[in-house]
């Protein structure tokens, strides 16, 4: 079956250290996101990409780092320098071009910095 | 300002009643996107509108996207517990196939 899937569904990460999420899709679409819920404030945009090894900042890139070396792999790298990074993490993706750009999102990765 | 404004915030209806979300624009919409999320889960995709005026329909829900493509409505007949979750829509601002979500709005459904 084709989808997105994240690993992990859980994550615990002590003060300081990195952690990286992953996002793998098999639907061959060119662009994936990243994007960070927290209650109340909807989905935010911290990083896309629309081309492998291109990627772009989003609303709120500052504290993390991705990186887009295969079309299939989105991977996201929440850095200690994220002041509050305990949040809901979505990936998604999508096709580019044309007059429908429905995005499809993985299951996501609950992030919780103890 | 919030680009796009979702009300109301949260909702609890009586099972079998009918209710109606809105999703507001303050810009031109190219294309609005209803998504449905349980607590917890990612997004599932509901409809997709683009013309002015445009309605659409699956089930027992229906979308509707206004002529002067700012607002749109989703309506829900005759609820069911089912339908309980968090409604979000996204908007295509023409900003290069990124997609602009709203806060989302939280259904309660009671038996």
């Amino acid at each position: 079956d084709g989808g997105i899937t994240q690993s992990p569904k859980y994550l615990f990460r002590k003060e300081g250290q990195n952690v990286t999420l992953s996002c793998e899709q098999n639907l061959n679409h060119d662009a994936m996101y990243w994007y960070r819920q927290d209650p109340g404030q909807g989905l935010r945009l911290i990083y896309y990409s629309q081309i492998v090894n291109d990627f772009q900042k989003g609303d709120i890139a500052e504290g993390y780092s991705v990186s887009r070396e295969k079309k299939e792999s989105f991977p996201l790298t929440v850095t200690s320098a994220q002041k509050n990074p305990t949040a809901f993490y979505l990936c998604a993706s999508s096709t580019i071009g044309g007059s429908i750009n429905e995005q499809f999102f993985g299951p996501g990765t609950r992030l919780t910095v103890l | 300002s919030q680009e796009l404004e979702q009300s109301p915030q949260s909702l609890i209806v009586q099972e079998g009643k009918n209710l109606t979300i809105n999703c507001t624009s303050s810009k031109t919409l190219y294309g609005l996107y209803w998504y449905k999320q349980k607590y917890g889960e990612g997004l599932i995709f509901l409809m997709m509108l683009q013309k002015g005026g445009e309605e659409k329909s699956h089930e027992k829900i229906t979308a509707k996207l206004d002529e002067k493509k700012q607002q749109s409505s989703l309506h829900i007949t005759a609820s069911q517990p089912s339908h309980a979750g968090i409604y979000l829509c996204g908007a295509d601002h023409g900003a290069n196939s990124k997609l602009t979500f709203g806060k989302g709005i939280t259904l309660s459904v009671r038996p």
